[in-house]
């Protein structure tokens, strides 16, 4: 199966500045990778697909980029409610797999 | 609005079943493939089993296949998991969520329920 690795498993970050969450997989999934995030008790939501399009309702802050295997999610400017858990996924092959998650944490 | 609402998890002892249901609404069910996607304990998320808009193609992965079946009724809006044989690593919250395929994809998650935990422990 393929394997998912984000990096770092926490990130700590002030209000207002950027986060970089990475995410590689061990073989290429072209560009079929989507972005979770979910905050504490809530189940995950979709943010971005496609490796780079933002799912309907996402704010512009949230941008995906990358294909193969290195996939990269920004936030542009870290806002209080967008501290929580992000999760990528690959849907090129099965069994889909996620990565372990990165935690972005208040710094 | 789209809603997925899971429910019939509880703590079982290792070796017995439960089925899971997820109660859909707000979209046009019949439509989409679903699955069951669980999360132990503090882990990622880990995807378990499809099933077709249709109900006729379903794959799990490795670790419960023989164990957990999963079907749906499109009549009644509902998707259900049959978990059987159940081992203190099933522990989990288990989610619904919905994807589109079509012929020849399946693609992204679309809506996830809240969840339905599972604990396995004699």
């Amino acid at each position: 199966e393929i394997v998912m690795t984000q990096s770092p498993a926490t990130l700590s970050v002030s209000p207002g500045e950027r986060a970089t969450l990475s995410c590689r997989a061990s073989q290429s999934v072209t560009s079929n990778l989507a972005w979770y995030q979910q905050r504490p008790g809530q189940a995950p939501r979709l943010l971005v697909y496609g490796a780079s399009t933002r799912a309907t309702g996402i704010p512009a802050r949230f941008s995906g980029s990358g294909s193969g295997t290195e996939f990269t999610l920004t936030i542009s400017s870290l806002q209080s409610e967008d501290f929580a858990l992000y999760s990528c996924q690959q849907y090129n092959d099965w069994p889909w797999t996620f990565g372990q998650g990165t935690k972005v944490e208040i710094k | 609005q789209v809603q997925l609402v899971e429910s019939g998890g509880g703590v079982v002892q290792p070796g017995r079943s439960l089925r899971l249901s997820c109660a859909a609404s707000g979209f046009t069910f019949s439509s989409y493939a679903m699955h069951w996607v669980r999360q132990a304990p503090g882990k990622g998320l880990e995807w378990v089993a499809v099933i077709s808009y249709d109900g006729i193609n379903k794959y799990y992965r490795d670790s419960v296949k023989g164990r957990f079946t999963i079907s749906r009724d499109n009549s009644k809006n509902t998707l259900f998991l049959q978990v059987n044989s159940l081992r203190a690593e099933d522990t989990a919250l288990y989610y619904c969520a919905s994807s589109y395929c079509n012929s020849s994809n399946c693609y992204n998650f679309d809506y996830w329920g809240q969840g339905t935990l599972i604990t396995v422990s004699s």
